[in-house]
């Protein structure tokens, strides 16, 4: 079946440090893919999204490049901020069409300190 | 645009009484609407479906006759927490599809912020 895996965290940096946070997928056919933040206490907001291969997703600093040959969309920001700590998903939608559900990753837990 | 509420934000109740929870789509339409089941510190969990004017798809181990969904318009979808128990406890966060408007918000999910129902 579909599925979404991301790194394990939780990932703690410093500010203005580099991120990665690796996410590899399994679906059939083509699916779109995104990446959603949550903040604590609150619902999720979408990040980003990138729906065909080659597509770079990108918002706030943050972009993601769909990789079909690798199965990947990591996400990356060059300069983190203490207000980018949060939970980051990666979720696909196997349809790649309008309706369908979301499959989440694990989620990956990022603390940013000053 | 594309903003989804919930409501309650938070609620108490007792054991055995039953817990209704708003999910509206403010400024967009909204054919399907999902509800997911949070626990602490893990991904969300699919918990239903919903369909405007159809009855919900409900995941495979989860009750039907606990978790009412109704999706009486193309804004708005409930779910009722039936004869709640303190297992029930846990955060329920619905989303919902955009059916039209602008191509950059068709078929992404929108989240709403999430209630926290605690049983006591």
């Amino acid at each position: 079946g579909d599925s979404v895996t991301q790194m394990e965290g939780p990932v703690t940096l410093s500010e203005e440090a580099f991120l990665t946070i690796n996410c590899t997928y399994t679906a059939t056919g083509y699916p779109s893919l995104f990446w959603y933040v949550q903040y604590p206490g609150e619902g999720l907001q979408l990040l980003l999204k990138a729906t065909k291969a080659d597509d770079k997703g990108s918002n706030k600093g943050f972009e993601a490049t769909y990789r079909k040959e690798t199965t990947s969309f990591h996400l990356e920001k060059g300069s983190v901020q203490v207000s980018d700590s949060a939970v980051y998903f990666c979720a696909l939608n196997a349809g790649g069409t309008s309706y369908g559900k979301l499959t989440f990753g694990q989620g990956t837990i990022l603390t940013v300190h000053p | 645009g594309a903003v989804v509420s919930q409501h309650p934000s938070w609620v108490i109740c007792k054991s055995g009484t039953s817990v209704k929870i708003e999910c509206r789509s403010l400024d967009f339409q909204a054919t399907t609407m999902f509800w997911y089941r949070q626990f602490p510190k893990q991904s969300l969990m699919l918990m239903a479906t919903s369909n405007e004017g159809s009855k919900a798809t409900y995941e495979q181990g989860v009750e039907k006759d606990k978790f009412l969904i109704n999706h009486a318009s193309l804004t708005l979808s409930t779910l009722t927490v039936t004869s709640a128990h303190p297992e029930d406890s846990s955060f329920y966060i619905c989303s919902a599809a955009s059916s039209g408007g602008a191509v950059e918000f068709l078929g992404t999910q929108y989240f709403g912020p999430g209630t926290r129902l605690t049983v006591l």
